[in-house]
């Protein structure tokens, strides 16, 4: 059973663009909304974080939109660098975390 | 902090060998989770822990597998036997839990056991 889709599966933008991912989950047992970056050979790390009393949230050149009526999120990444170069996964958290399929993005200096 | 501590960070076997991946959790953290990383099925979450009690293991993918945590600063995933089906990277994931027993804050992931199983 699939509780969170994300898409794409990946992107690829010029440097100085804004790329964004979506996630949309499937019920309302979730209260945390985060989003994990990995880089080839680490494991993911927390990027940012939502919870659902708050429609947005930004951190630095990354910001979290949610749509807690159409049960989506979404990451968009502002003025982003060929750093920002990894695989980006959504999750929903509640009794445990499920992660969406990752999108991976390559930023193109 | 020295983060959650995996190893091996690489394995190669021969099907039919029992494997087993080790996880040290962050000092503290009360919460421990194992996930499987394919690039079919992305990030599986195979079991958790709380306070060191096995929680869920609906995600555990057959009897083949099992998960042990004797104490809070140690966990075990053993496969027995291995299958080529099984070559995937295994992360060890920790966290601190709130009272309520629901997972909202930070996983903190170890680097990953690679799994390669001929």
């Amino acid at each position: 059973q699939q509780q969170v889709k994300q898409s794409p599966q990946s992107l690829i933008v010029q440097k100085g663009g804004i790329p964004i991912i979506n996630c949309a989950y499937e019920n309302t047992a979730f209260d945390y909304f985060p989003w994990y970056q990995q880089f080839p050979g680490k494991g993911p790390a927390l990027l940012i974080a939502i919870r659902p009393d708050v429609s947005e949230k930004k951190e630095g050149r990354f910001t979290i939109s949610f749509n807690k009526s159409a049960k989506q999120f979404s990451l968009h990444i502002m003025d982003s660098q060929p750093g920002d170069s990894a695989t980006y996964f959504c999750a929903v958290g509640g009794f445990k975390t499920i992660f969406g399929a990752g999108t991976r993005l390559f930023v193109k200096a | 902090d020295a983060g959650v501590i995996q190893s091996p960070r690489h394995e190669v076997t021969e099907m039919g060998q029992e494997v087993t991946l080790r996880c040290k959790p962050i000092s503290g953290h009360n919460s421990l989770f194992w996930y499987r990383q394919t690039m079919m099925r992305g990030l599986e979450l195979l079991i958790y822990f709380n306070n060191n009690v096995p929680i869920d293991d609906s995600g555990m993918p057959e009897d083949r597998f099992s998960a042990k945590m004797p104490n809070a600063s140690f966990s075990t995933l053993k496969i027995q036997p291995s299958e080529p089906r099984d070559s995937a990277v295994y992360f060890c994931a920790s966290s601190l839990t709130g009272t309520s027993g629901l997972n909202t804050g930070e996983l903190f992931f170890g680097e990953g056991s690679r799994l390669t199983v001929l």
